[in-house]
């Protein structure tokens, strides 16, 4: 297995510009989020999806979209791209969304470095 | 509100010196408690999870524990290669919070030969 899978590893936009991060993972898993890492705070939660088709929003999702067509991937689209946005982003997956079990522990990928200019 | 607070910020430890990293935590329904390793441009690396207070686990020279406010990450006899930052998480136990993890900012680990 692959795990969880990011891409690209490094991006530069301009402010306004517009893009996709992607994220895959090949481990048939339910649960999938994405976060945001900046220097001197916690990985702050930007959106989740607990199946195909149904998605959320955490703690810090303006300015950014997400969809679930598939189990596999959960792409986070950047509409309008600010400096704001400037981070590592970071997908994560885990097996269960409720069950109280090793199953619900969550597994991240290598990470998405995004500077916008 | 949920909390999650990590001291020290950073730590050095000679090689062999023995520490622990402390996470407080305030959470309504704690459903469980992660411990994740983190290199430098790297994601982040699970280590353990605990459920409930009195759980302990282990994983080479770390040793994990936790009770109703804080979690303990023990390392006995740190090698270099211990060095990185170490993440603790906590996870609420209702869907409202989207089962999301609720990161402390890590405590930055150095050991040095």
């Amino acid at each position: 297995n692959a795990g969880v899978t990011q891409t690209p590893k490094f991006q530069v936009l301009k402010t306004g510009q517009s893009m996709t991060l992607q994220c895959a993972q090949d481990m048939n898993h339910e649960y999938m989020s994405w976060y945001r890492q900046d220097p001197g705070m916690g990985l702050r939660l930007i959106h989740y999806s607990v199946g195909a088709g149904i998605t959320d929003q955490g703690e810090v999702p303006n300015g950014y979209n997400v969809s679930r067509s598939t189990t596999e991937d959960f792409p986070l689209r950047l509409l309008s791209a600010a400096p704001s946005q400037t981070s590592v982003y970071f997908c994560a997956s885990s097996y269960s969304k409720g069950a109280h079990s090793s199953t619900d522990t969550q597994y991240f990928g290598p990470g998405t470095r995004l500077t916008v200019l | 509100e949920d909390q999650v607070t990590q001291s020290p910020e950073a730590l050095r430890l000679q090689e062999g010196e023995s520490s622990s990293l402390n996470c407080s935590y305030t959470v309504s329904g704690l459903r469980g408690l992660f411990w994740y390793r983190q290199d430098p441009g790297k994601g982040p690396e699970f280590l353990f999870t605990l459920y409930s207070a009195g759980e302990e686990k282990e994983k080479e020279r770390l040793k994990a524990t936790l009770t109703k406010k804080e979690s303990f990450l023990h390392i006995t006899a740190p090698k270099p290669e211990d060095s990185a930052t170490y993440l603790c998480a906590v996870q609420a136990g209702d869907s409202n919070s989207g089962y999301a993890l609720n990161f402390g900012k890590g405590t930055s680990l150095l050991v040095t030969p």
